[in-house]
């Protein structure tokens, strides 16, 4: 089965300027997360999805950063503007609950610079 | 609130020695599952082993098994017979069987073999 894609790999962007990122899960993983990895760090979950509704988003900077999972499949994760801490891994995630323990898949994530 | 911590940022140990990574939990949940995750340089997290609150036998993979202590809290990752790939940063995760299901990471430790 393929696996979960992300794109951009690389992004490098200046301070105050916009970036998405995009993410495919596994097909039929109806649960996707996006995590936020800080060099050095373990990664922080900044939203879960259960299909195209928000699980948990208790983490997400809503005042800079919106996902949305349209029809329950794509994902995207935007950062409106983007600040120097920002620059991160981002890690977009799925699962299934047929999966050991949950199935959780990583993508290979997108590396984010802020300059 | 579930946490992880792992209380050793790095370690450093000869090829073909087993190696004990530390990692103790905290959570008020009775169903819970407990994962390790490795991740090289190249950014990907790939699942090495996983093991259940109620599992009554510690979860082996190959030259990775779980050293799993519940009234401790405990659930370190053995690896035996070191190998120079295994080289690379370790996550201890967790997920709670109840609410949000979500993984939630310690923050790593950085393993290097040497020859």
């Amino acid at each position: 089965e393929a696996g979960v894609a992300q794109s951009p790999r690389y992004k490098i962007i200046e301070k105050r300027q916009s970036v998405a990122f995009w993410c495919n899960p596994i097909s039929g993983h109806a649960t996707l997360y996006w995590y936020q990895q800080i060099l050095g760090q373990g990664p922080k979950l900044l939203i879960q999805f259960q299909n195209n509704g928000v699980v948990d988003d208790s983490q997400l900077p809503k005042d800079r950063f919106s996902a949305e999972r349209l029809k329950g499949v794509d994902s995207t994760l935007k950062i409106q503007p983007a600040k120097l801490e920002d620059s991160a891994v981002y890690l977009c995630a799925s699962s299934s609950p047929t999966g050991l323990g949950g199935g959780y898949t990583f993508g290979s994530g997108t590396r984010l610079t802020v300059v | 609130a579930q946490k992880i911590t792992q209380t050793q940022p790095g370690m450093f140990v000869q090829e073909k020695e087993a190696v004990t990574l530390d990692c103790t939990y905290d959570t008020s949940d009775q169903s819970y599952g407990l994962f390790w995750y490795k991740q090289p340089s190249s950014g990907e997290m790939i699942f090495l082993i996983y093991q259940g609150s109620y599992d009554e036998q510690n979860a082996t993979e190959g030259r990775y098994s779980l050293n799993f202590q519940k009234a401790r809290k405990s659930a370190n990752l053995v690896i035996s017979a070191s190998q120079l790939g295994d080289s690379a940063m370790y996550f201890c995760a967790m997920r709670s069987y109840g609410g949000a299901q979500k993984l939630v990471f310690g923050q790593g430790t950085r393993l290097t073999i040497n020859p």
